[in-house]
């Protein structure tokens, strides 16, 4: 199985702040990664497919880069509605896994 | 607009059995697969498992490996998810996702596991 080793596993930051979350394959996955966000009690939302594509509807402040085996999703300027759990998905091959998520809390 | 829609909570006792529905609008259910994505209270998410919407294909985790069975109704527009021999374990949130992968989600169904 691929393992995703997500970090850091939370964080804290101020609105405006820049964040920067990473997500490492144990092996390579090409660009076969996702990006998801989750508010509590709610579904999670992708947020970037295929590494670096914005999924439609999602603002232009969150970025994805990487292949291979390091991959990063950037927030340029968190805003309030930004506080969430994200997680990263790897799904170049069965079993699909998830990173551990991360954690952004106000500070 | 694409929307996944779930069956409601359910509570079973250790050993029972429980199935899962969720109902696809706005697409061609026959397109996509479905994935199946559950997450244990307070932890993160865990992938379950992923059925073909097109030949019926099946690919499952481990930890429900031999006990989960997934289908479809493509008339119905709509996936299932048995999963048999509960235990408490299985207590969480199970989603499903359309498999493009996993950009539309379902609410969610909250399956608890208690005696």
């Amino acid at each position: 199985d691929i393992q995703m080793t997500q970090s850091p596993s939370s964080l804290s930051a101020s609105v405006g702040d820049r964040v920067t979350i990473t997500c490492r394959a144990s092996e390579g996955i090409r660009n076969d990664l996702g990006w998801f966000q989750q508010k509590p009690g709610k579904a999670p939302k992708r947020l970037i497919y295929a590494a670096s594509s914005l999924q439609s509807g999602v603002p232009s402040r969150f970025r994805g880069s990487g292949s291979g085996t390091e991959f990063t999703l950037t927030i340029s300027s968190l805003q309030p509605e930004d506080f969430a759990t994200y997680y990263c998905l790897q799904h170049n091959s069965y079993p699909l896994t998830f990173g551990g998520g991360t954690k952004v809390e106000i500070k | 607009q694409v929307q996944l829609v779930q069956s409601g909570a359910e509570v079973k006792k250790p050993g029972a059995s429980v199935k899962v529905s969720c109902k696809g609008f706005g697409y061609s259910f026959t397109t996509y697969g479905i994935h199946w994505v559950r997450q244990a209270p307070g932890q993160g998410l865990e992938w379950v498992g992923w059925m073909s919407g097109h030949n019926g294909n099946t690919n499952y985790g481990q930890k429900v490996q031999g006990r989960a069975t997934m289908s479809i109704d493509t008339m119905a527009s709509t996936a299932y998810m048995e999963l048999r021999r509960l235990i408490s374990d299985d207590t969480a949130v199970y989603y499903c996702a359309r498999g493009d992968p996993l950009d539309t989600w379902g609410q969610g169904t909250q399956v608890i596991v208690s005696s």
